[in-house]
């Protein structure tokens, strides 16, 4: 059974760092793309992040890029959404999603992530 | 980005009785390769969100047959064709045709 369970979540200050942990079971990360995607209150769901199967590439919405840093740890099966220069605008439900191709077949339960002070 | 742009936001809706919701692409969603990703999830009250259809109409295992996704290019539909208690949710839309994926605002589905 294919299972995302994320933790790292918090309330963090402005400015301050996070980092968001994806324990992945039933399947091996380094074989799918794997995303970050959030949603803040009242606000739609936002791609975040996707690390790629190919060579470990990764991608960053505009947003946070040069702020958030995507990595895989294959021996632990566990990807890693490191947040630093955290903003308000961060505020939001962190999920940790699966790729299937053009889709999405599996979402972590979430992890809130609050930036205030 | 592609804008997706979902109807209505807010569905209350009687038991057994059918239920659609719309969503719109600022672009067509037609992949170079022929296929067409759009997605509809479902958000049940705490929980995460899973999987209902894949490009355009494709159920995914599991999912009700009362579950039904059409339409084409820039306009598709959710279809719902007898509400159950079970279906009480949020459900949006996502395109993965284009390059970020984007979401839709979610609807609501709330019994009368």
């Amino acid at each position: 059974e294919v299972q995302l369970v994320e933790s790292g979540g918090g309330l963090v200050q402005p400015g301050g760092s996070l980092r968001l942990s994806c324990s992945a079971s039933g399947f091996t990360v380094s074989a799918y793309d794997m995303f970050w995607v959030r949603q803040a209150p009242g606000k739609r769901l936002e791609y975040v992040s996707v690390i790629a199967t190919d060579g470990g590439k990764t991608y960053y919405a505009d947003s946070v890029k040069g702020r958030f840093t995507l990595s895989r740890d294959n021996s632990k099966n566990t990807v890693y959404l490191q947040m630093s220069s955290l903003r308000p605008e961060d505020t939001a439900v962190y999920f940790c999603v699966k790729d299937s191709g053009f889709s999405f077949d599996y979402w972590g339960q979430g992890t809130l992530v609050t930036v205030s002070s | 980005d592609v804008v997706m742009t979902q109807s209505p936001l807010s569905l209350p809706v009687t038991l057994g009785q059918p239920a659609s919701i719309s969503c719109r692409s600022s672009q067509s969603l037609v992949h170079f390769d022929g296929n067409t990703y759009l997605n509809w999830f479902q958000q049940r009250p705490g929980q995460s969100p899973r999987r209902l259809i894949y490009k355009i109409s494709i159920r995914d295992s599991g999912v009700p047959d009362r579950f039904s996704g059409s339409g084409s290019g820039t306009d598709f539909t959710l279809k719902i064709s007898r509400v159950e208690a079970e279906d009480v949710g949020v459900y949006f839309c996502m395109q993965a045709t284009h390059w970020p994926r984007t979401f839709g605002q979610g609807t609501k589905v709330e019994i009368k």
